[in-house]
């Protein structure tokens, strides 16, 4: 069993749903990252987070440390939100640079 | 805004070739990093360095090597090149240790290697 997982592992919505993507994980961790992936291959980081609720514009990334469980929601999907969502987390047993990579969920928006 | 530059993109070998892929950043960042992306996987970590001159291996280091003369540059070598190895490789950099700090990510390297 992998130590982070995700899910669902693909995702189709229609323009202007609400979108949950799923992150799970099985260690205690530190941190915990949501990243994006570009369909063109590009990575950027969303969301760090180690309790709580944070939001930017219209993606709200949630955990819950007593569960091991994170989700990152989109409000209001556009096409253009249409990537591959990347959960990380960094173990309290491993050192500083180390972070562990869900596989990621594929997420298409359709118009 | 330059911040994390790969070379090259894109780039085919022959088993037992070697070539270096080049990482640039230019945030003054400490850490920094370099993954590879398989099909069905999670990025995993290969080596990274904490400053110049220091390097550590990550989780899959065997047929890498990394060096850091400088702040700026992190190149990773295959000697060797096997299909395996065939794979997409990111580059990130990040101002603390990557687990504590959000990182920044090169636009990858497909390397294909035949």
């Amino acid at each position: 069993k992998n130590e982070v997982e995700q899910s669902p592992q693909n995702l189709t919505a229609q323009e202007g749903e609400f979108i949950t993507i799923n992150c799970s994980y099985s260690v205690g961790i530190s941190a915990l990252h949501w990243l994006q992936q570009h369909p063109g291959g590009g990575i950027v980081s969303l969301f760090m987070l180690s309790s709580g609720k944070k939001k930017h514009g219209r993606l709200i990334a949630t955990i819950n440390i007593q569960e091991k469980h994170s989700s990152l929601h989109i409000t209001a999907s556009h096409p253009r939100d249409s990537a591959v969502y990347i959960c990380a987390v960094r173990s309290r047993e491993t050192s500083g640079s180390r972070l562990t990579f869900g596989e990621g969920t594929q997420l298409t928006v359709n118009p | 805004n330059a911040g994390v530059t790969q070379t090259p993109k894109f780039q085919v070998l022959k088993t037992g070739q070697s070539m270096t892929l080049q990482c640039a950043q230019d945030m003054n960042h400490e850490y920094m990093s370099w993954y590879r992306q398989d099909p069905g996987m999670g990025l995993r970590l290969i080596h990274y360095s904490v400053g110049a001159g220091i390097t550590d291996q990550g989780e899959v280091p065997n047929g890498y090597n990394v060096s850091r003369s400088t702040t700026e540059d992190f190149p990773l070598r295959l000697l060797s090149a096997a299909p395996s190895q065939t794979s997409v490789y990111f580059c990130a950099s990040s101002q603390g240790p990557a687990g504590n700090q959000p990182q920044h990510f090169g636009d990858g390297t497909r390397l294909s290697i035949l």
